[in-house]
């Protein structure tokens, strides 16, 4: 059965602490992997699409990374603007996504 | 528009009563997708359209959950005889054309909250 684990669950930095997120998946017939921001209220806002193992896409303070078991989200520096639930998810042949559960990241001043 | 709409933000629903949520995708989207989110969770599949056509509905949690997008644009999900475990947000997203669609990117609206008391 496809399956996508998002960790931690939720993370707490002071600004300027890198850390890491963790997403894990198992799917039959990856079309991708994506991953998407989302603040409270908000739909989830589209940040990386990454398709083959030792692919990365940064953007700003976000680095992405994919094997072929699972994804990192990598943030560097965070400031308290980067406060917000990150969603992992992949997509199969059909088309449609599959979420992770996300992990609500806390960046304090 | 520039992105896509979704209304009502909120809507608010005695137990039993029918609901209808609508979804305008960006112009010249033809796939289109429903999620229902739960709170503190990653959004769930629903349904899937690609112009007019339902090509996907094994997301849907029941029978009293119906979505149409008869001419290919905008996209309303129905909710009938609406229960309390209904109440969720549900969002709506689009994806453009291009010549692999399954490498689109998703672009999401801001959903709909549904309370159902």
């Amino acid at each position: 059965e496809d399956q996508v684990t998002q960790s931690p669950e939720a993370l707490r930095l002071q600004e300027g602490e890198s850390s890491s997120l963790n997403c894990s998946y198992t799917v039959s017939g990856l079309r991708g992997l994506f991953w998407y921001r989302q603040d409270p209220g908000k739909g989830p806002e589209f940040l990386f699409t990454l398709y083959s193992a030792g692919e990365e896409k940064e953007k700003e303070r976000l680095k992405a990374t994919l094997t072929k078991k699972e994804s990192f989200l990598h943030i560097t520096a965070p400031k308290p603007e980067d406060s917000a639930t990150y969603l992992c998810a992949v997509r199969r042949t059909t088309g449609k996504l599959i979420f992770g559960q996300g992990t609500t990241l806390q960046v304090k001043p | 528009g520039a992105g896509v709409s979704q209304s009502p933000r909120y809507k608010v629903a005695k137990r039993g009563q029918d609901v209808a949520l609508r979804c305008d995708p960006i112009s010249g989207h033809v796939s289109l997708f429903w999620y229902q989110q739960a709170l503190g969770q990653g959004p769930e599949f629903l349904t899937y359209f690609q112009n007019e056509a339902q090509l996907d509905k094994s997301g849907l949690p029941s029978d009293r959950f119906f979505a149409e997008r008869p001419e290919g644009s905008v996209s309303t999900l129905k909710i009938q005889r609406t229960q309390q475990e209904d109440s969720a947000v549900y969002l709506c997203a689009s994806s453009s054309p291009t010549r692999d669609r399954v490498k689109s990117p998703l672009h999401f609206g801001n959903g709909t909250r549904l309370t159902v008391t």
